[in-house]
């Protein structure tokens, strides 16, 4: 089973809102990373869990919250989310995060904020 | 800082015949990255080349690392409509292992 699960696939929400984005894979995997994808633009990347750490922020604004409660699970908390954080949010998993591995990504969570 | 660097961004090509997009990039790593993604949809990966003169075929796709040169191809050979979609490819940042920075993309557009 090489899957990534997200849901929802698409969310529309109020920048006043509060909601989560959810993503999990059963392959054992234990890096899982969450990446954003602008219209016509390439995939950029938000953060790193390494053994449910965070390994990596890039300067992520608070307004995202990651947490990965198990090796399994990745969330993306949301509140008070900006109309410029329109986008389409994937999530990806890889074996390790030093492995030299290919990183399965999900198929997305298409985010509009109102 | 790592660029990665994709050209041509686009590509319309007709069936049949061959193309090559190129990927360079600035700084060394050790691995490289070729997705496809269709439109909407999420990114599936095609190839993983890990060494220099690595080489990778996957049906008309083929795909080549040359480290000293910093430099990836994905050759396209008699292509058909199936192909159409958008090629990245990434490279592994080398002071974080699992940081992967893409290209801009080639939309691949391939016409009857």
């Amino acid at each position: 089973d090489t899957e990534v699960t997200q849901t929802p696939k698409h969310l529309v929400m109020g920048m006043t809102n509060k909601k989560s984005l959810k993503c999990e894979q059963h392959m054992g995997h234990r890096a899982m990373y969450w990446y954003k994808q602008k219209a016509k633009k390439p995939p950029e990347l938000m953060f790193v869990y390494s053994y449910e750490k965070l390994s990596i922020n890039e300067s992520v604004p608070s307004r995202f919250s990651p947490e990965c409660p198990n090796s399994s699970l990745l969330n993306l908390h949301l509140h008070a989310l900006q109309p410029e954080d329109s986008a389409l949010y994937l999530c990806a998993s890889a074996r390790a995060e030093m492995v030299v591995d290919t990183q399965y990504f999900g198929p997305g969570t298409r985010l509009t904020v109102l | 800082e790592l660029k990665v660097e994709q050209n041509p961004l686009f590509l319309s090509m007709q069936e049949g015949k061959n193309y090559t997009i190129y990927c360079n990039y600035s700084t060394t790593s050790d691995r490289l990255y070729w997705y496809r993604q269709d439109p909407g949809k999420s990114l599936e990966s095609l190839f993983v080349l890990l060494s220099n003169g690595a080489v990778k075929q996957e049906g008309r796709l083929m795909a080549s690392l040359d480290t000293k040169a910093r430099l990836s191809t994905l050759h396209i050979t008699a292509a058909v409509h199936d192909l159409s979609a958008t090629y990245f490819c990434a490279v592994v940042s080398g002071g974080s292992q699992g940081n992967l920075i893409f290209g801009k993309g080639t939309k691949l557009s391939v016409k009857p």
